[in-house]
């Protein structure tokens, strides 16, 4: 069974700092991998998806990364703000299968 | 609408009784898929939708819990004789394609379920 870890479990960082969100998974055969947001009581916005054949994807302060041979996926924000206050969650979609496998999140407060 | 619509947002029920939860994907969305997320937890699939058809009911965790989408557009999870350890908050996602393809999910804001 595929294992998403995320780590740290939270995170407070001053405003227009850089910082990088880490995940990963065990087993390689992946399909792609999604990064989330979910603000409480919200439900998940996607923020980035990256194909399994693919290194990176950006999306404005964002920067999503990612190594199958290692597990491994960070997600870059760069010169963060108050409103970047929430949860984030990484999923892998396996070879094979259509649903998500999520970690448990990293916790992120910006502190104006 | 322009997202997945999920009702109701808030429910609370008394053990033993049965829910229906309803879940209006994107407009043109082949898949939906069923989450359940407990408190600090990330998602945990439940089922998933390719158009009208169940292909994938694995993570259901008893009998008690069944999903339809009959016409290929709204689904409704429902749980019968509900009990303690159902109390959650359950997610709806749909995405354009289906399998094989490269399409986001994108979710509903959820149901939490409280039972009593």
């Amino acid at each position: 069974k595929q294992e998403v870890t995320q780590i740290p479990a939270a995170l407070s960082v001053p405003e227009g700092e850089n910082l990088v969100l880490n995940c990963s998974f065990t087993d390689s055969a992946i399909y792609n991998l999604q990064w989330f947001r979910q603000d409480p009581g919200k439900g998940l916005t996607s923020l980035l998806l990256i194909q399994s054949s693919q290194r990176e994807q950006t999306s404005g302060r964002l920067n999503a990364s990612l190594d199958k041979s290692s597990g491994r996926s960070t997600l870059y924000i760069a010169a963060s703000q108050p409103g970047d206050s929430a949860t984030y969650l990484c999923a892998v979609r396996r070879t094979g299968a259509n649903n998500l496998f999520f970690g448990t999140g990293t916790r992120l407060t910006v502190i104006p | 609408g322009a997202g997945v619509s999920q009702s109701p947002r808030y429910k609370v029920a008394k053990r033993g009784q049965d829910v229906a939860l309803r879940c209006d994907p994107i407009s043109g969305h082949v898949s939906l898929f069923w989450y359940q997320q407990a408190l600090g937890q990330g998602p945990e699939f439940l089922t998933y939708f390719q158009n009208e058809a169940q292909l994938d009911k694995s993570g259901l965790p008893s009998d008690r819990f069944f999903a339809e989408r009959p016409e290929g557009s709204v689904s409704t999870l429902k749980i019968q004789r509900t009990q303690q350890e159902d109390s959650a908050v359950y997610l709806c996602a749909s995405s354009l394609g289906g399998t094989g393809t490269h399409q986001p999910q994108h979710f509903g804001d959820g149901t939490r379920l409280s039972i009593l």
